[in-house]
């Protein structure tokens, strides 16, 4: 088990439904990261957040919304999403540029 | 913009085999690539970093090589076991972006069977 958790760990939502991911840390480490994992394409990197603070958005469309109250916990906030939008979301933290420790995941499945 | 190769996407060997799964990335300017293991529906787990300074890492049966002038890192798995049956994923940061942006290649695929 590692020191990076994530619920739900299964979500099935309607297109027209808000909900939100959350990632918890606790190891200590002051950089946060979500990625999206689809079918046949490579795990990608979609928000950092380096001491709370956002540093990359990777061109991911404004119906995910991410938020970092502090360096310990990091949501994803989820609204009107596609059924293209479902994947594994993945959350990962790490101290600064060193190894990153990766959740479980949360499988989403948008009907 | 980088860019991660893995070959083969998938491998299916013997119990007891040694063997070799290839990484390669478009740019060379990095300062370290990982591997990592990630199981069905599981997240990602580390197995070896490797410094751009560093040539190779070991651990365990687990041996990496890097060499960043031909943009290519190696995975030698020794002696597989069914246990080793999982998805293999290479990722390095470039310099020229945040040191912890992360481009993962697609992974490899591996079965071991008994």
């Amino acid at each position: 088990e590692t020191g990076v958790t994530q619920t739900p760990r299964h979500l099935v939502m309607g297109m027209t439904n808000k909900k939100s991911l959350k990632c918890e840390q606790h190891l200590g480490h002051n950089a946060m990261y979500w990625y999206k994992q689809s079918a046949k394409k490579p795990l990608e990197l979609m928000f950092v957040y380096n001491f709370k603070e956002q540093t990359e958005n990777n061109s991911v469309p404004s119906r995910f919304s991410p938020e970092c109250p502090n360096s310990s916990h990091l949501f994803l906030h989820l609204h009107t999403l596609q059924p293209e939008d479902s994947a594994l979301y993945l959350c990962a933290s790490s101290h600064q540029s060193e190894t990153q420790y990766f959740g479980p995941g949360t499988r989403l499945l948008v009907l | 913009k980088q860019e991660v190769t893995q070959i083969p996407a998938a491998l299916s060997v013997p119990e007891g085999e040694n063997l070799v799964l290839n990484c390669s990335f478009t740019d060379s300017a990095i300062y370290n690539l990982q591997w990592f293991r990630q199981d069905p529906g599981k997240g990602l787990t580390s197995l070896l970093l490797i410094q751009s300074s560093q040539r190779e890492q070991t651990s365990g049966r687990l041996n990496a090589s890097l060499d960043k002038s031909s943009g290519r890192s190696t995975l030698y798995i020794a002696a597989s076991q069914p246990g080793d049956s999982a998805t293999y994923l290479c990722a390095v940061p470039t310099l020229l972006n945040a040191g912890n942006m992360l481009t993962f290649g697609g992974g490899t695929r591996l079965m071991v069977k008994p």
